[in-house]
């Protein structure tokens, strides 16, 4: 069965530091996104990724956030300067279509900034 | 009042009982309904879509009542592997990104 992959799978860095968090959607895959979950809390989206260009994003994804596709098959995310409360479990999901399809969740990159 | 709200939890039950799970959300127009289970520390993954005529998928039934705003999840025959914290998710009409909304989740426990 087809999965969403993520890389690294824990991230330790320093405050400041860039980090830049890879996944690799299911292949057939049209629309992308990125999710965080600090611990303890619940799931927040941040950003949403459609034909080369974001389609929406939340108050969360600021200036220090970026998304690229890079290639046919990787989806980045990037954090310029990364701060303490950066740190929580960051998952990539991707799904067919936009509205109304299934998402599919990767198995995160745990992210701590020290 | 939150986006999506759920009962808080934790519930604890012995292997074989039926449990409910319970979940509000606010806005009216939303037309896309979830759940899924997530294990500690791990990713949210899809147990099953929300149709408005109910579904059922083995031991889990699902139920929307758009009137009430409301979704349900009812798990018959619980398994110790049932326990997790299930999440109610809602992708908002209108949304072309496809943006999910979660709930806080509610944890079950399922004892011998």
């Amino acid at each position: 069965e087809p999965e969403v992959t993520q890389t690294p799978s824990h991230q330790v860095t320093q405050m400041g530091q860039e980090v830049i968090l890879r996944c690799v959607p299911i292949s057939n895959h049209l629309y992308f996104y990125w999710y965080r979950q600090i611990l303890g809390q619940k799931v927040e989206f941040l950003v949403s990724f459609y034909n080369n260009e974001i389609s929406e994003k939340s108050e969360i994804f600021d200036d220090q956030f970026s998304v690229e596709r890079p290639d046919g098959s990787n989806f980045t995310l990037k954090i310029r300067s990364t701060k303490l409360e950066d740190s929580a479990m960051y998952f990539c999901a991707s799904s067919v279509s936009g509205l109304g399809y299934e998402q599919y969740f990767g198995p995160g990159t745990r992210l701590t900034v020290t | 009042r939150k986006e999506v709200e759920q009962d808080p939890g934790p519930f604890n039950v012995p292997e074989g009982a039926t449990v409910a799970f319970n979940c509000t959300y606010s806005n009216s127009a939303s037309q896309s309904f979830f759940w899924y289970r997530q294990d500690c520390r791990k990713e949210p993954k899809l147990l099953m879509s929300v149709y408005s005529s109910g579904n059922e998928d083995g031991r889990f039934t699902a139920q929307l009542n758009r009137a009430s705003q409301y979704i349900s999840l009812l798990i018959r025959d619980s398994k110790l592997s049932d326990s997790a914290t299930y999440l109610c998710v809602v992708n908002p009409l209108g949304n072309q990104g496809g943006k999910l909304i979660f709930g806080q989740g509610t944890e079950l426990s399922v004892k011998p």
